[in-house]
């Protein structure tokens, strides 16, 4: 079975942009959660849909957004960038709504110049 | 707030000696999970523990849970060269997972 997919894999945006990033959680899994990892630090949560919906939200300001699709994929959504915003962005499934054991992609890499 | 320390941040150790990774974290959650994260790649799982005195062991490395305590332990044994990597300890909320800061581990041969 295939893992947590996470495109693209590298991506150099420009101060001001938008940028997009797509999850494809493992085949069973309803739940995808976002986290945001800088340079380092420990990752932090970003989202969490379940079903469509949201169910967390981390503390981050209103440039992000998030939704998840009826085949239980999902984007992230990046506005505005700034250089802050370059991090590695893990996306992780899990079978339902609560916390037990998530599985984590391989991850986007975003650079903001 | 959710808050999840770790010590050492950085520890560099000669092979074939023991060490232990402290995990302290700052609500009465019962899940506290272990990960392995190498250079410019993602996070593998190592541990979920799950319950009060849970513990697991893989290899060279053995998790404990003493959530009374709010504390977790990862301890290295007999520490080998391909273990060189970056330890992260995580608590379970509801929703989300709260990371700290991790660990930095280099083993020298």
């Amino acid at each position: 079975d295939a893992g947590v997919t996470q495109s693209p894999t590298h991506l150099i945006k420009t101060r001001g942009q938008q940028v997009t990033l797509r999850c494809s959680p493992i085949s069973g899994h309803k739940s995808v959660s976002w986290y945001q990892q800088v340079l380092g630090q420990g990752p932090q949560f970003i989202f969490q849909y379940y079903e469509k919906e949201e169910r967390g939200r981390g503390n981050f300001p209103d440039r992000f957004s998030a939704r998840q699709f009826p085949n239980y994929s999902s984007e992230l959504n990046v506005n505005a960038l700034l250089l802050g915003d370059s991090a590695l962005y893990l996306c992780a499934s899990r079978i339902g709504d609560r916390l037990i054991e998530q599985f984590f992609g391989p991850g986007t890499r975003l650079t903001v110049l | 707030e959710l808050k999840v320390e770790q010590n050492p941040l950085f520890l560099s150790m000669q092979e074939g000696k023991n060490y232990t990774i402290y995990c302290n974290y700052s609500t009465t959650s019962d899940r506290l999970y272990w990960y392995r994260q190498d250079p410019g790649k993602s996070l593998e799982s190592l541990f979920v523990l799950l319950s009060n005195g849970a513990v697991k062991q893989e290899g060279r490395l053995m998790a404990s849970l003493d959530t009374k305590a709010r504390l977790s332990t990862l301890h290295i044994t007999a520490a080998v060269h391909d273990l060189s990597a970056t330890y992260f300890c995580a608590e379970g909320g509801a929703q989300k997972l709260v990371f700290g800061q991790g660990t930095r581990l280099t083993i020298n041969p």
